[in-house]
């Protein structure tokens, strides 16, 4: 069974940093694309940032380009996002996600307030 | 960049009977391989995001077959044959073809009448 449990979340001072986790089992993780997702309080779903199996390929959303990185460890089974020079409006729930979202983990919220 | 569109935002519904949503897309979604990688996602209350449907209409695992996915090119619908209570929740569309990474529609609301 596919597993995916996101961590790290919590509040943060605006200008902070947070780093997530994202913990995968029950596939071959190495194979597949991951990436995060996040959603602001009581609104839609806005993809942040995707990262290729093997590491070699990244890609960001325009709103967090230059301060969100995205990384994995596939020794760990594991993918991450560096969250840097946080603002209020990236509070919300982060998901993770495996290969064009066909599972989702059940997100870790961060609210990014002072 | 491609931006997707829903309607209706809000969608009440009786109990057993049909609904539908529409998605558009500002381009075509058609992929130089020939696929059309437009997904439908569930989100109930209080839950995270479940796909439904990929690949216009291609039903994930464990989902009921009255939803169905139809569409091409630019204009997608999701269909549920007869609502039930468990379906109550935001409805998203979400395009793959244009990168980088995907793009959502703004979610349709479904809840009982």
């Amino acid at each position: 069974e596919v597993q995916l449990v996101e961590s790290g979340g919590g509040l943060v001072q605006p200008g902070g940093s947070l780093r997530l986790s994202c913990a995968a089992s029950g596939f071959t993780f190495s194979s597949f694309w991951m990436s995060w997702v996040r959603q602001a309080p009581g609104k839609g779903l806005e993809w942040v940032a995707d990262i290729k199996g093997d590491g070699s390929e990244k890609n960001q959303a325009d709103s967090v380009k230059g301060r969100f990185t995205i990384s994995r460890d596939n020794a760990k089974n594991s993918m991450y996002l560096q969250m840097n020079s946080l603002r209020a409006e990236d509070t919300a729930v982060y998901y993770c996600g495996r290969g064009w979202l066909a599972n989702w983990g059940q997100g870790t919220l961060v609210t990014v307030s002072s | 960049d491609v931006v997707m569109t829903q309607s209706p935002l809000a969608l009440p519904v009786t109990l057993g009977q049909p609904a539908s949503i529409s998605c558009r897309a500002s381009q075509s979604l058609v992929h130089s391989d020939g696929n059309t990688y437009l997904n439908w996602f569930q989100q109930r209350p209080g839950q995270s995001p479940r796909r439904l449907i990929y690949k216009v209409s291609n039903r994930d695992s464990g989902v009921p077959d009255r939803f169905s996915g139809s569409g091409s090119g630019t204009d997608f619908t999701l269909k549920i044959s007869r609502v039930e209570a468990e379906d109550v929740g935001v409805y998203y569309c979400m395009q793959a073809t244009h990168g980088p990474g995907v793009t959502f529609g703004p979610g349709t609301k479904v809840d009982i009448k």
